[in-house]
């Protein structure tokens, strides 16, 4: 039980085009949903918490208007790049939690974003 | 300062060795603290919880010292697929986040 999905798994974009990634809690439903970002050799940063129905919670120095996320279901969230740059490529991950709060959150595989 | 801070490595042994990997958190407040395992481009993976009193399972032994603000995890008998990059990870249930270590490495060879 508890399995995460995202899709894509990898993407490759030009610069200046938008990328949706989409977060899916396949058995259980999420009340809140976790959007982490990786660069190589680095930790995990979370950039936003959503919970579903209402509006993200956007960590400090995280662009609202450039990474909009999306958590119309308690089994989806989205995120979209908008305006997508070389620099925005990393490795992208959701994680959901099933009402247990934050203590226990499962990870979905992460997207890899490349912008060329 | 970083809120979590790990030696990066890479720690490279040999099978059979017992490696130590050390984390360090900044924030008193925080109240739980766990260790992930990612695999090269996947997801990081709960490996354990941390508690005050010490835990093990199976090979792996998890201490936690709140007083010096300061987690291990100890690898005994290491295998070849233990080679991953271990996290350390702590949780402040008032900011409702986990923050992550930069991970260490560890490659275990023949």
């Amino acid at each position: 039980g508890a399995v995460v999905s995202q899709h894509p798994s990898w993407v490759i974009c030009k610069s200046g085009t938008s990328v949706k990634i989409e977060c899916r809690s396949l058995d259980f439903q999420a009340t809140t949903m976790f959007w982490y970002r990786q660069f190589p050799k680095q930790s995990l940063m979370l950039m936003a918490t959503s919970n579903e129905g209402s509006k993200a919670t956007y960590e400090q120095g995280v662009e609202k208007d450039k990474f909009l996320i999306n958590h119309a279901s308690l089994t989806l969230s989205t995120l979209t790049v908008t305006s997508a740059h070389p620099e925005d490529s990393s490795f992208y991950i959701c994680s959901a939690t099933g009402g247990t709060g934050v203590y226990e959150q499962y990870f979905g595989p992460g997207t890899r974003l490349t912008v060329t | 300062r970083k809120e979590v801070e790990q030696d990066p490595g890479p720690f490279n042994v040999p099978e059979g060795a017992t490696v130590a990997f050390n984390c360090t958190y900044s924030n008193s407040a925080s109240q739980s603290f766990f260790w992930y395992r990612q695999d090269c481009r996947k997801e990081p993976k709960l490996l354990m919880s941390v508690y005050s009193s010490g835990n093990e399972d199976g090979r792996f032994t998890a201490q936690l010292n709140r007083a010096s603000q300061y987690i291990s995890l100890l690898i005994r008998d290491s295998k070849l697929s233990d080679s991953a990059t271990y996290l350390c990870v702590v949780l402040t249930v008032r900011a409702g986040k986990l923050i992550f270590g930069q991970g260490t490495e560890l490659s275990v060879k023949p």
